[in-house]
């Protein structure tokens, strides 16, 4: 067990929907990451926040976006979804945003299926 | 920009066989590289890390050399065992001025027969 908190495990929607998936960082790390796998991009970084501000930008769709509240937890909020939406979604958490390199912590993905 | 390249998969090998998956990296500046484990319906795993050249990490009888002349971090183990089925993926992150965002490889899937 990672420490890490994604919920939920699995979603299954319909295109042009919206859907949140939410994400719990481990105790005391601040730093929360969302990581896009998919079987033609494979892992690819989307977006990481560091208490509560954006930190870094990856390619993150202008549909999607994120944020993170007050108690570190993250969401990250999927718009007019489309077929190749389609993936896992992997939350991670770091106890830094910068300097010295530290180990991220995965969650166990949640599973969108668009339908 | 920076990426990393794993050898192709799936690797199919027996039980106690010599295990090497191939990560060669690109990269402007001077990464810190990782290997990651995924198990069937689990997120990734930390395996193991090394932070500068010729380091080397090892982990549950796998380890790898940061090798920066040849800008690689192979995995090897030794005797791998059907446990160690998964997809394994190779990654880079920056240190004192980065983020800690992961650029990874495409993964390779391993599997071991009895």
């Amino acid at each position: 067990d990672s420490g890490v908190t994604q919920t939920p495990k699995h979603l299954i929607t319909a295109t042009g929907q919206r859907v949140t998936l939410r994400c719990s960082p481990r105790s005391g790390d601040l730093s929360v990451y969302w990581y896009q796998q998919s079987l033609d991009q494979g892992l690819q970084f989307l977006i990481q926040y560091y208490n509560g501000e954006e930190r870094a930008k990856g390619n993150i769709l202008e549909r999607f976006s994120a944020q993170q509240f007050p108690d570190l937890h993250s969401e990250l909020n999927l718009s007019s979804l489309e077929l190749g939406d389609s993936a896992l979604y992997f939350c991670a958490s770091s106890a830094r945003g910068t300097g010295s390199v530290t180990e991220a912590f995965f969650g166990q993905g949640t599973r969108l299926t668009v339908v | 920009g920076d990426s990393v390249t794993q050898m192709e998969g799936p690797v199919t090998l027996s039980e106690e066989a010599f295990l090497t998956i191939n990560c060669t990296y690109t990269a402007t500046g001077y990464p810190s590289l990782f290997w990651y484990v995924q198990y069937p319906g689990e997120g990734l795993q930390l395996l193991l890390k090394a932070t500068k050249a010729d380091d080397k990490g090892s982990n549950k009888g796998f380890e790898a050399t940061y090798r920066k002349e040849t800008t690689s971090f192979h995995l090897e183990k030794g005797s791998v065992q059907v446990s160690d089925s998964a997809v394994y993926f190779c990654a880079l992150t920056y240190g004192s001025s980065n983020t800690g965002k992961l650029i990874f490889g495409q993964g390779t899937t391993l599997q071991v027969k009895p």
